[in-house]
């Protein structure tokens, strides 16, 4: 079984300051995906950055950035120039692979509430 | 393109009773996967439909059942209501027909079923 931990329940950045947001999690899998989602007060979850374990590579959206460290099953969210519409809880999730559907079950992590302060 | 619908956004119901949630996925998808959120909680996974049976399941009993019809959408039903049964109840889509493509493996969400038991 896969767990994600995501120990820090809220942070708060200034608007236009960079945050990270920490993420640690457990599993036996050597292929899965990492996410970090995002659900503002709409409720509606939103995926934010995306990585494929196999990629050595931090993946990047615009100011969003992963820093992706295997060996330590670590997976921190850098946020840059932070906004005020970046206030939302942010998750952590898991997905194992082959993706065949039957695989597609995400398993999150506890959230962390961020506020943008302006 | 539609989205991932649900409904209702929100549902008060009795202790004992029962109740239904609804969930249509996002055109082109295939796969339907219902999670419950408990408040400051992160989704744990209920279960999940395609070719409109069970796949996979989580830690519920079996007073949480499900439906897919022929037309993908979905139902989760809910028997014999506990307080603890107070959540959101997320629907997220996927297609199983995507393949291994990691640009296909986003689940994308519904808002949400707001429910309270009294």
């Amino acid at each position: 079984a896969q767990t994600v931990t995501q120990s820090q329940p809220e942070m708060s950045v200034q608007e236009a300051e960079t945050v990270t947001l920490s993420c640690t999690y457990d599993t036996s899998e050597n292929n899965y995906y990492l996410f970090w989602y995002k659900q503002p007060p709409s409720r509606q979850m939103i995926l934010v950055i995306r990585q494929e374990a196999y990629k050595q590579q931090n993946a990047t959206e615009n100011r969003f950035s992963v820093n992706f460290q295997k060996a330590a099953k670590s997976f921190s969210l850098k946020i840059s120039d932070s906004q005020l519409g970046d206030t939302a809880m942010y998750f952590c999730a898991f997905m194992k692979l082959p993706y065949t559907g039957a695989n597609s079950k995400l398993t999150f992590g506890k959230g962390i509430t961020l506020s943008v302060r302006p | 393109d539609a989205g991932v619908t649900q409904s209702p956004t929100h549902l008060i119901k009795t202790r004992g009773q029962q109740v239904t949630l609804r969930c249509s996925p996002k055109s082109g998808h295939d796969t339907v996967s219902w999670y419950q959120q408990a408040l400051g909680q992160g989704p744990q996974f209920i279960f999940q439909y395609y070719e409109e049976e069970e796949r996979q399941r989580g830690n519920f009993p079996d007073r949480f059942s499900g439906h897919q019809f022929p037309n993908y959408s979905s139902e989760l039903n809910v028997n014999a209501l506990l307080l603890g049964d107070s959540a959101l109840y997320l629907c997220a889509s996927t297609s199983r027909l995507s393949g291994q493509n990691p640009l296909n493996t986003e689940a994308f969400f519904g808002q949400g079923t707001r429910l309270t038991v009294v």
